[in-house]
């Protein structure tokens, strides 16, 4: 595709439900990561994944976020259990290789994330 | 650990006017920088960023920034303001753990 796509672009749902969130990164990156944007918060990275791996979870907020990656391609964020302190813009980014000092990530328009 | 700063989460200028968005880093290593604009309701995308080859970067749009060691700065400026420079900015520092690590931003406002 021409750019990062993620759905849905917006998402309301109610504590304690569980939500899927979608990012399909440009052909050919291998590496794809997870950040949050929130009120107050600024931009926080989540994750990373390089290929199908993720090598390092410890940005994840906590045990209710998950994330895979298949395929290469395609990945989805999963929060459990939702409370209202997840709500905020889930932003995915995609680059070449994980290289973040010379190869340049590019973002999606985000998954905006009301919980009630 | 390596962080940002972002001095200022609202600037207003007049179209026309230099534009100047301030960013300090902390890093106990030689840090490489970047600079993000957000337009509403799009993704962020890299404007420039400092990787040690050149103390100034040009970006696009006609943004620069300078890299000051002495400083710790890495101020983002554009000498004349246009309406579709109207964005939120964020400054981010290479983390070491193949990571960005962001400023809180700075909302831009041009007034005609």
């Amino acid at each position: 595709g021409a750019g990062v796509s993620q759905s849905p672009s917006n998402k309301v749902t109610e504590k304690g439900k569980d939500v899927e969130l979608r990012c399909d990164p440009i052909s050919g990156h291998t590496a794809l990561y997870w950040y949050r944007q929130s009120l107050g918060q600024g931009l926080e990275f989540l994750i990373y994944f390089q290929g199908n791996s993720a090598p390092d979870k410890s940005g994840l907020p906590s045990d209710r976020f998950s994330a895979e990656r298949t395929g290469g391609s395609v990945s989805t964020l999963t929060i459990q259990r939702t409370q209202q302190e997840d709500s905020a813009v889930y932003l995915c980014a995609s680059s070449l290789v994980v290289e973040v000092r010379t190869d340049t990530q590019y973002f999606g328009p985000g998954t905006r994330l009301t919980v009630l | 650990a390596q962080s940002v700063t972002q001095l200022g989460s609202h600037v207003s200028v007049s179209e026309g006017a230099l534009v100047l968005l301030r960013c300090n880093y902390s890093s106990s290593v030689p840090p490489y920088l970047f600079w993000y604009v957000q337009y509403p309701n799009q993704g962020l995308q890299l404007l420039l960023k400092y990787t040690s080859a050149a103390t100034l970067v040009k970006g696009i749009n006609g943004f620069e920034a300078e890299f000051k060691k002495s400083e710790t700065s890495f101020h983002l400026t554009k000498p004349s303001a246009h309406m579709s420079d109207a964005a939120e900015y964020f400054c981010a520092v290479d983390t070491g753990r193949r990571a960005l690590t962001f400023g809180s931003g700075t909302r831009l406002q041009v007034q005609p």
